[in-house]
């Protein structure tokens, strides 16, 4: 059963505008949610995650259990942000079992 | 600074061999984690170990085996190497209650 969600594979913007990048889940429970981000050429690693609460490089997203969201924006993109952005959900605090989106390529044009 | 290694980062293998992918962490994590990636797919969870000669499947388990015979290495074993195992493979690692996965840089497995 798909668990993550990402129906954007790819996602253009200009430099300076805002940028949403849409993550919806399916989980009855309550999982902890996760960006991951991989830049050309480097490892995967964690942008942020929705129990911390913080803004990075920018970035925030707000967990929506309504909604089972967990959108990731940024009100003013910058190139340095293109990359290829995952969602990840894990089931429970042990975090021993991860599911990723398929992801979205964000593109930032000059 | 956290390090997961991974043995290869291009190997190319023919159908039928029996395929190696090594992966040794120095965090002293006890979680490690065995991924394929592949465009549109994302990340798809083939294995996962939670200590020393324990696993537990993930997703996509079939063709693929895994050994952790000591905390900082988790091999993935493709028993039979087929076309469409074909993948970038990632290795990753996470402290018990941490949601932070450490990756490896990835092994590009060619099988022809």
């Amino acid at each position: 059963a798909q668990r993550v969600t990402q129906p954007e594979k790819l996602l253009s913007v200009f430099k300076g505008a805002p940028v949403e990048l849409k993550c919806n889940y399916s989980y009855s429970g309550s999982p902890e949610l996760f960006w991951y981000v991989q830049y050309s050429r480097q490892r995967l690693q964690l942008l942020l995650r929705h129990i911390s609460r913080e803004s990075i490089k920018g970035f925030t997203a707000d967990l929506n259990k309504g909604e089972t969201s967990f959108h990731l924006k940024k009100p003013f993109a910058q190139e340095e942000d293109s990359a290829m952005y995952y969602c990840a959900l894990s089931p429970g605090n042990n975090f021993n079992k991860f599911y990723f989106g398929s992801g979205t390529k964000l593109n930032v044009k000059p | 600074d956290v390090k997961v290694t991974q043995s290869s980062r291009y190997l190319v293998k023919r159908t039928g061999e029996k395929v190696f992918l090594e992966c040794v962490q120095d965090m002293d994590h006890e979680n490690m984690f065995w991924y394929r990636q592949d465009p549109g797919l994302g990340l798809r969870l083939i294995y996962f170990s939670y200590d020393v000669k324990m696993k537990e499947k993930g997703d996509i388990p079939e063709g693929y085996s895994v050994s952790r015979e000591k905390k900082e290495r988790f091999s993935l074993i493709l028993e039979s190497a087929s076309t469409n195992q074909t993948s970038m493979y990632l290795c990753a690692s996470t402290p018990t209650g941490s949601g932070e996965q450490y990756f490896g840089p990835g092994t590009r497995l060619t099988v022809t």
